[in-house]
């Protein structure tokens, strides 16, 4: 069975430019959340998509959006970047949706920087 | 904001030894709680999860989890030099299908 899986790996940009970063869930997974990792603030919840809705949002600006598709891959897009934004960007697709039990399994990351 | 305190450590433990991770949380309302492995350059894998008061066990690792105290515990027994890496303690949010993570704490096991 397929893990999650993100593209691209590594990926450098300037101050303004904007990103866009895919995740493909594990089969069956209709949740998918991202997170965005940092060495002074460690994982921080971004949003969670599910059935193309977004069902969940973190503390994040506007700047960061997402969207997912019917097929349940989803991606997330930072706009006018700032190098504050470095970071690695960790997508988790879950199968139990409730608030019951549920695992985030994590795809390998794509590591972002801002120069 | 719902917080999850860990130690930061390291934590440095010689091979075949115990090693004990704790992790409280704030949301007196959570009812799921994990443990991820992350190594260097890595992204977190899960060892375990917990969803009631006690023990449980998987293979060399226990949790352990006092919703009264508001704290989870993982043990690793018979440390091994492959354990090292940074445990990161996971707390599902009560109402929503978000995780609140600590910082984690790093793990050095030495042979």
């Amino acid at each position: 069975k397929a893990g999650v899986t993100q593209t691209p790996r590594y990926l450098i940009k300037t101050r303004g430019q904007q990103v866009t970063l895919s995740c493909s869930p594990i089969s069956g997974h209709r949740s998918v959340s991202w997170y965005q990792q940092t060495p002074g603030q460690g994982l921080q919840f971004l949003f969670e998509y599910f059935s193309e809705t977004q069902r969940n949002k973190g503390n994040f600006p506007g700047r960061f959006s997402g969207r997912q598709f019917s097929n349940s891959r989803s991606e997330m897009n930072v706009s006018t970047l700032e190098l504050g934004d470095s970071a690695l960007y960790l997508c988790a697709s879950s199968f139990n949706t409730g608030a019951g039990a549920n695992v985030l399994t994590f795809g390998a990351g794509s590591r972002l920087t801002v120069l | 904001q719902k917080e999850v305190e860990q130690n930061s450590g390291p934590l440095s433990v010689p091979e075949g030894a115990i090693a004990s991770l704790n992790c409280t949380y704030s949301d007196r309302g959570s009812q799921s709680f994990f443990w991820y492995r992350q190594y260097s350059g890595k992204s977190p894998e899960l060892i375990m999860f917990i969803y009631s008061n006690g023990d449980k066990e998987d293979g060399r690792f226990t949790a352990q989890l006092n919703k009264a105290s508001q704290y989870v515990s993982l043990l690793i027994r018979d440390s091994q030099p492959s354990d090292s890496a940074t445990y990161l303690c996971a707390v599902k949010d009560a109402d929503f299908n978000k995780f609140y993570f600590g910082s984690g704490t790093k793990l050095n096991v030495k042979p």
